[in-house]
């Protein structure tokens, strides 16, 4: 596609219920990051896929949080138990390569009741 | 790990004004470092990189300058519209990996 596209833009739940949240990357592009935005704050980096190379788990907030990307494309952040504090905007990013300017997607809006 | 400090939070200029924004890091391996505008309810949008092995880069208006010896760089907004009014984020990246992002300065550029 012409850009990251995630999907859905906006998802309520109730507190307690599992979310699911896609990015598709810009097609060719090698990697993958997830970000967290809370209102009115900076990025804070989540996880990151490189190739078939393992992910870097390291910003992962607690075990609730799990990502994949399947064939080396699309990617799934998966969030158990929500809870309150996981209300933000989830960003997804791509890039060419390593050290390349990393594409934005418009975001997951989650909000947790 | 590596911590990105960015100042000032906010800053308003007067159109026509040049506008510097400042960030420092701690991990003197990192060697990537991009600056993105995020404007309200928009994605954050790249607006110029700079690589440990340069130390100035300019694009028309916008240039950023590193000083790998003090660990810190700076993005420099020459001739400042209203359109350059938003959140502006540094960030720093060892190998392009983990990228940690400063807390964002908000610019306000008063017509």
């Amino acid at each position: 596609g012409a850009g990251v596209s995630q999907s859905p833009s906006n998802k309520v739940t109730e507190k307690g219920k599992d979310v699911e949240l896609r990015c598709d990357p810009i097609s060719g592009h090698t990697a993958l990051y997830w970000y967290r935005q809370s209102l009115g704050q900076g990025l804070e980096f989540l996880i990151y896929f490189q190739g078939n190379s393992a992910p870097d788990k390291s910003g992962l907030p607690s075990d609730r949080f799990s990502a994949e990307r399947t064939g080396g494309s699309v990617s799934t952040l998966t969030i158990q138990r929500t809870q309150q504090e996981d209300s933000a905007v989830y960003l997804c990013a791509s890039s060419l390569w390593v050290r390349q300017p990393q594409h934005f997607g418009d975001g997951t809006r989650l909000s947790i009741l | 790990g590596e911590n990105v400090e960015q100042h000032p939070s906010t800053l308003s200029v007067q159109e026509g004004d040049s506008a510097v924004i400042k960030c420092t890091y701690s991990d003197s391996a990192s060697n990537y470092f991009p600056w993105y505008k995020q404007e309200l309810g928009k994605r954050p949008q790249l607006i110029i990189d700079i690589r440990s092995n340069v130390g100035e880069k300019k694009d028309q208006r916008i240039a950023v300058t590193l000083n790998k010896t003090a660990k810190h760089f700076s993005l420099h907004i020459t001739e400042t519209q209203p359109e350059d009014s938003a959140v502006y984020f540094c960030a720093a990246s060892k190998g392009g990996q983990n990228f940690v992002f400063g807390p964002g300065t908000r610019l306000s550029v008063l017509p």
